[in-house]
């Protein structure tokens, strides 16, 4: 167990839908960093959270929006949803801005999202 | 930006095999790290290498980095089915990358018994 905590864990929607992925980090950890992994695409980078703002940011399309909250917990909202958009979604967290062998990232068990 | 390109894309052995997974950079690496990651579940980081020439190793398995820290590669000694999985190598573009991590395609691994 890693300690990162991703729900839901399934999330079946329709095109054009919204909805919104929810992650807690590690206890302790600032950063948050979202990924998006899919067959043809492979792990991407969509952004990165370090205790409240935001640090860096990825492939993430205009449709998508995150946010990190005073608690440190992070949502991904994906709007206006594409058959496209299917994939799994995972968050990871570390304690500084920066990842190191101290501290590398730690994965959460992700959420798969499926568009119909 | 960085690019990271994994090779083979899969792999099938026999247990008790060795065997080894490359990850080759098109830029000088500030940090390499491997990951595996089993079918729909989240990624476990197996180790990190910083410095050129560096190897690290974790019960049978060992990274290293090359000289020039352009390439890595993983090496399964004695494969176990538990070894199987999806290996990902990760580089991090140090200064102002903020500790994201650029992924290559990873190679997917099956030992059979």
């Amino acid at each position: 167990d890693s300690g990162v905590t991703q729900t839901p864990k399934h999330l079946i929607t329709a095109t054009g839908q919204r909805v919104t992925l929810r992650c807690s980090p590690r206890s302790g950890d600032l950063s948050v960093y979202w990924y998006q992994q899919s067959l043809d695409q492979g792990l991407q980078f969509l952004i990165q959270y370090y205790n409240g703002e935001e640090r860096a940011k990825g492939n993430i399309l205009e449709r998508f929006s995150a946010q990190q909250f005073p608690d440190l917990h992070s949502e991904l909202n994906l709007s206006s949803l594409e058959l496209g958009d299917s994939a799994l979604y995972f968050c990871a967290s570390s304690p500084t801005q920066v990842s190191s062998y101290n501290s590398p990232l730690h994965f959460g068990n992700g959420t798969r999202l499926t568009v119909t | 930006s960085q690019e990271l390109e994994q090779s083979p894309q899969s792999l099938i052995v026999q247990e008790g095999k060795n065997l080894t997974i490359n990850c080759t950079s098109s830029k000088t690496l500030y940090g390499l790290y491997w990951y595996k990651q089993k079918y729909g579940e989240g990624l476990i980081f197996l180790m990190m290498l910083q410095k050129g020439g560096e190897e690290k190793s974790h019960e049978k398995i060992t990274a290293k980095l090359d000289e020039k820290k352009q390439q890595s590669s993983l090496h399964i000694t004695a494969s176990q089915p538990s070894h199987a999985g999806i290996y990902l190598c990760g580089a991090d573009e140090g200064g102002t990358s903020y500790g994201k991590l650029t992924f290559g395609q990873g190679t997917i691994l099956t030992v059979h018994p």
